[in-house]
């Protein structure tokens, strides 16, 4: 069956780094288009950033860009979030989705979130 | 705050149809497609409708979506206790090249 798992959160300082990573199976990765989604505690859901299939595209939403690189490996079936600066207002779940929709925010398939703290 | 315009909150009683809104602009649901999401306690986000109208197979046709010029709506037919979660409307905004989520309807099954 469909799995997106995530991996790598965890409590940064701010001002510090983390890679996150999305483990993909079940389905044909590399012809999914893949976002990073976020979900701060008891707030709703800020899209983050989005890759293209074949990594030909990439783009951010405001409050990440110069800070945050998504990067893909259809080989290995894997979805990656480079953070660095990061801030408190970071902290959040943070959810790699697949979309068989170009630059669509129709994503069918979501991970389960891995949480990133950033606090002193 | 949230580019996408919501009902903080809803409610119904079993079996009722409530219906919950998302106005946008000409920059996002004026101009492209609108995807709904359910988020129950806990888990992560499901679709639930796509490209305004569509459900995705296994989703219950109790689920219905529409769109007419800058606003769209989910509306909820026949509600059951297992409905109660939060709501997401999604778009792409051609302005800020990037997707936009109205802040979440929390739907409460009275």
């Amino acid at each position: 069956q469909v799995q997106l798992v995530e991996s790598g959160g965890g409590l940064v300082k701010p001002g510090g780094s983390l890679r996150l990573s999305c483990a993909a199976s079940g389905f044909t990765f590399s012809d999914y288009y893949m976002s990073w989604i976020r979900q701060a505690p008891g707030k709703g859901l800020e899209w983050v950033s989005y890759i293209s299939s074949r990594s030909s595209y990439t783009n951010y939403a405001d409050s990440v860009k110069g800070r945050f690189t998504i990067s893909r490996d259809n080989a290995k079936n894997s979805l990656y979030l480079q953070m660095n600066s990061l801030r408190a207002e970071d902290t959040a779940v943070y959810y790699c989705a697949g979309s068989s929709s170009p630059w669509s925010p129709q994503w069918d398939y979501w991970g389960q979130g891995t949480l990133v703290t950033v606090s002193s | 705050q949230s580019v996408l315009t919501r009902p903080p909150s809803a409610s119904g009683t079993p079996g009722q149809r409530v219906t919950i809104s998302c106005s946008g602009s000409s920059s996002n649901i004026g101009s492209n497609a609108v995807n709904w999401y359910q988020q129950l306690p806990g888990t992560a986000p499901k679709l639930l409708i796509y490209s305004n109208n569509q459900r995705p197979s296994g989703v219950p046709d109790r689920f219905s979506g529409s769109k007419s010029g800058t606003s769209a709506s989910l509306a909820i037919s026949g509600l059951q206790s297992e409905d109660e979660a939060d709501y997401y409307c999604a778009a792409w905004d051609d302005s800020l090249n990037g997707v936009v989520f109205g802040g979440g309807t929390k739907l409460t099954v009275l």
